[in-house]
């Protein structure tokens, strides 16, 4: 599977759109780049997925370059609520359990 | 829908006892994996499932066993804690199939486990 590289903290001011990057340099072309989140002391959540397009949800945007070898989560009004560890991972679809590997992600600080 | 239940949510064992740990989960997913979480640490698979009767082996599988004798539930076991084991276990599962939502797994809450 492809390495991603995150940094290991940012912060954001309450309200403001929170901007995750994601390197994924060595990624195939059958790989999707996943993002969950694990807030304090519960388990990870889901949070969006996607291959070459940028996609949209409830929960947030994901940008992925023309080259996808990065990408950008982006929380558009941030509440203090969000603060969590981001976890950015590239998984291909193939037949079978998919073994996701949760790397040390990205500590997401909101500030009031 | 409850999703992914995990029972118990705490428990404190004694170095040598046995215990096991039940996740359940009622979205008829295929897939069901047990993971570890250590302080400052990610995620670390255990054992997964590719369904009823299936079981293998994820990254640290050593002193855990894992039954998944019905499609609903997977159980993980102790057979003889150890300190190392501390930790919290988390259960996911997901849906079959290679299709991009494959990929997308539903945790439980968590059992924080002490190994005295």
């Amino acid at each position: 599977d492809a390495k991603t590289t995150q940094p290991p903290s940012m912060d954001c001011a309450e309200g403001r759109a929170a901007n995750l990057p994601c390197n994924h340099s060595t990624i195939s072309g059958n790989e999707y780049v996943y993002w969950y989140r694990q807030i304090h002391s519960q388990g990870p959540q889901y949070i969006i997925h996607g291959l070459k397009n940028n996609e949209t949800n409830e929960m947030a945007s994901l940008i992925i370059t023309e080259d996808r070898k990065s990408s950008t989560l982006i929380l558009p009004h941030a509440t203090l609520r969000d603060t969590a560890v981001y976890y950015c991972i590239v998984r291909p679809l193939i037949q079978g359990a998919q073994k996701l590997v949760f790397g040390q992600g990205t500590r997401l600080t909101i500030n009031p | 829908n409850a999703g992914v239940t995990q029972t118990p949510k705490f428990r404190v064992l004694k170095t040598g006892q046995s215990m096991t740990l039940l996740c359940a989960q009622d979205m008829n997913h295929e897939y069901m994996y047990w993971y570890r979480q250590d302080p400052g640490m990610g995620l670390r698979l255990i054992h997964y499932s590719v369904g009823e009767g299936t079981t293998a082996k994820g990254e640290v599988p050593d002193g855990y066993n894992v039954s998944r004798l019905k499609k609903q539930n997977f159980l993980l076991g102790l057979e003889s804690a150890a300190p190392s084991q501390t930790s919290v276990y988390f259960c996911a599962s997901a849906k079959q199939g290679a299709s991009s939502g494959a990929n997308v797994l539903t945790f439980g809450a968590g059992s924080r486990l002490t190994v005295l």
